[in-house]
């Protein structure tokens, strides 16, 4: 299996414009988790999908952050605007069957908001 | 809501000496999973505890849950330069997502 994929790996963009991020999970995966990491504030979860609901969005920083799973094999994670301060290291990882169950985590995207 | 605080954040060791971090749950857990992150990587996962007391053991590193199920320890004995890396505690609640907690960052000095 390839594992979790997301793309892209770094994104550099200019303060205003819109960034979107790519999640392909492991297949047969139940659960989708989006984090965001930063050096402040460690690992923080944004969002989480179970067959392709969104069950948990109270991580999700605010209106500029959204998130979709139109299917079972895709996700994206949008900022509209974004703003330097979302600077970071966002990670889509996996679950099999149970939100509490080990996660498989992509490599993560790398985003600079200048 | 629940909380996970892991201790120390830092943590900077002469390679052969051992190592400890140590998490700790606001409420009572399900299970307790550990991951490594290396630098400029991502969370892998190691091992996952679900039974009051059990200790787990890989090669040099040992893992243990406490009895009451709301605590937990990673210890590595004579550290290696290949052991540096970000160490998180998660601890799980059925059918509730995963709390991570804030992560044991160690250094290792050849």
């Amino acid at each position: 299996d390839a594992g979790v994929i997301q793309s892209p790996r770094h994104e550099v963009t200019e303060m205003g414009q819109e960034v979107t991020l790519r999640c392909k999970p492991i297949s047969g995966h139940d659960y989708l988790f989006w984090y965001r990491q930063t050096m402040m504030r460690g690992l923080e979860l944004l969002i989480y999908f179970n067959n392709n609901v969104p069950i948990d969005d109270s991580g999700m920083p605010e209106d500029r952050f959204s998130a979709k799973m139109p299917n079972a094999s895709f996700s994206t994670l949008k900022i509209q605007p974004s703003e330097p301060r979302d600077s970071a290291v966002y990670f889509c990882a996996s679950s099999p069957r149970d939100p509490a169950g080990e996660q498989f985590f992509g490599p993560g995207t790398r985003l600079t908001v200048l | 809501g629940q909380q996970v605080m892991q201790i120390p954040q830092y943590q900077h060791v002469q390679e052969g000496e051992d190592f400890t971090t140590y998490c700790n749950s606001s409420t009572t857990l399900s299970n307790i999973q550990w991951y490594k992150q290396r630098p400029g990587g991502h969370p892998v996962f190691l091992i996952q505890l679900v039974k009051s007391g059990e200790v787990k053991k890989q090669k040099r590193l040992t893992f243990q849950f406490g009895e009451a199920k709301k605590n937990s320890s990673l210890h590595i004995t004579a550290t290696q330069t290949t052991d540096v890396g970000t160490y998180f505690c998660a601890g799980g609640i059925a059918g509730n997502m995963l709390t991570f907690g804030g992560g044991t960052r160690l250094m290792v000095k050849p």
